[in-house]
């Protein structure tokens, strides 16, 4: 099955750059999405891994490492309207099911 | 390009009623999941369909139950309701499954 670690809450200043960890656990790896969602809201894709190493998307990067199940999402030039929550998810069984982490609830301060 | 729409928005029932949700998929994907999401939780997988047939199932009992249609549209049926049931249900549709999905805006149930 799969397991999902990321932190329950962060928070950051305006302008600065925050770093939200996930460490997983699966049987077969088949990528890793991260989402962003906002409070009452669906969730948005931002990007998803196959390959390890730091992919870049504008502000927003995510990395990956298969060896160590790990992943992370770089966020940079804070904006407030970057607090959300952020979630790691992994598929597995031919991409039949997407599991997702608790997620990271973001807040950005002035 | 339209997204992915779900109805009704909100949505309250009665505990041992049945509830039926709606999900129309963005145009040109053929592939519909759906996800429970408590508050405060990331989304749980409930099941998902390919052209018509359930592809996958997460750990829900049998009073959750799906339809997909031929224009790719899906319902979702919950039986016997549950304070617990009580969630916002999403609905993602996708074409190539390695991309990530689209996600509907969600039905919020409420079980009294």
């Amino acid at each position: 099955g799969q397991n999902i670690d990321q932190p329950t809450e962060m928070t950051a200043t305006e302008g600065a750059i925050v770093q939200i960890n996930c460490t997983y656990q699966t049987s077969g790896f088949n990528g890793l999405f991260w989402y962003q969602q906002h409070a009452g809201e669906a969730p948005t894709f931002l990007s998803y891994n196959v390959l390890d190493g730091l992919e870049e998307k504008g502000r927003f990067s995510s990395f990956l490492s298969r060896s160590k199940g790990y992943s992370y999402l770089l966020l940079k030039e804070l904006q407030m309207k970057d607090s959300a929550s952020y979630l790691c998810a992994v598929p597995s069984g031919g991409y039949q099911k997407v599991t997702f982490g608790t997620g990271t609830k973001l807040q950005v301060i002035p | 390009e339209t997204g992915v729409t779900q109805s009704p928005t909100h949505l309250i029932k009665t505990r041992g009623q049945q509830v039926t949700l709606r999900c129309s998929s963005q145009s040109g994907h053929n592939t519909v999941s759906w996800y429970q999401q408590a508050l405060g939780q990331g989304p749980q997988f409930i099941f998902q369909y390919y052209r018509e047939e359930e592809n996958g199932r997460g750990n829900f009992p049998p009073r959750f139950s799906g339809l997909q249609f031929p224009n790719y549209s899906s319902e979702l049926n919950v039986n016997a309701l549950e304070l617990d049931d009580s969630a916002l249900y999403l609905c993602a549709s996708s074409s190539d499954q390695a991309y990530g999905y689209t996600f509907g805006s969600g039905t919020r149930l409420t079980v009294v």
